[in-house]
């Protein structure tokens, strides 16, 4: 089975600009889950989605958002990008309620 | 509300010390704890789920329990290899499955 993909791996954007990860999760899993790392913060949750409804959702401000189509592919956006969103994210799938698995992340630096 | 603690911070053996990691967590309601490894700049990788107190799981060097407020995970004999983040997560049995984050440990191994 393949693993979770995402992509890109690596994004430079400025300031006040807007970007779109994506994330291809393991196939059969429609649950997948949207994780902010930073070195002082740890893994933060954003969200997750299921059978493309958010089904939970952090604490994160509205800038942040995502979409899951009925591929169970999904898409995580932030709008008005600030330097405190320099961090890897990371997105993870799983089948109901099982253990998650994690693709290798998209690392984003806002200049 | 749902928390994961992890201790010690940071960790560092030489190599053959056996030493344990800790996970304390509070929980309304546990589904499943989980034990993941994370190599630097790489998406954490599942080791173990736990699900039950009095539960253990092994995989070559890493032995893994849980009570009903921890879970240790237990390395014997380390290698340099082993150098890792050592993550900590939970997973609540309420609507929706939320799967919540410990800060993890940094480990080091030295030969």
């Amino acid at each position: 089975k393949a693993g979770v993909t995402q992509t890109p791996r690596y994004l430079i954007k400025t300031r006040g600009q807007q970007v779109t990860l994506s994330c291809s999760p393991i196939s059969g899993h429609r649950s997948v889950s949207w994780y902010q790392q930073t070195p002082g913060q740890g893994l933060q949750f954003l969200f997750e989605y299921f059978s493309e409804t958010q089904r939970n959702k952090g604490n994160f401000p509205g800038r942040f958002s995502g979409r899951q189509f009925s591929n169970s592919r999904s898409e995580m956006n932030v709008s008005t990008l600030e330097l405190g969103d320099s961090a890897l994210y990371l997105c993870a799938s799983k089948e109901m309620n099982t253990e998650a698995f994690f693709g290798q992340g998209t690392r984003l630096t806002v200049v | 509300e749902d928390q994961v603690t992890q201790s010690p911070e940071a960790l560092r053996l030489q190599e053959g010390e056996s030493s344990s990691l800790n996970c304390s967590y509070t929980v309304s309601g546990l589904r499943g704890l989980f034990w993941y490894r994370q190599d630097p700049g790489k998406g954490p990788e599942f080791l173990f789920t736990l699900y039950s107190a009095g539960e253990e799981k092994e995989k070559e060097r890493l032995k893994a329990t849980l009570t009903k407020k921890e879970s240790f995970l237990h390395i014997t004999a380390p290698k340099p290899e082993d150098s890792a983040t050592y993550l900590c997560a939970v997973q609540d049995n309420t609507g929706g499955f939320k799967t919540i984050f410990g800060a993890g440990t940094r480990l080091f191994v030295k030969a």
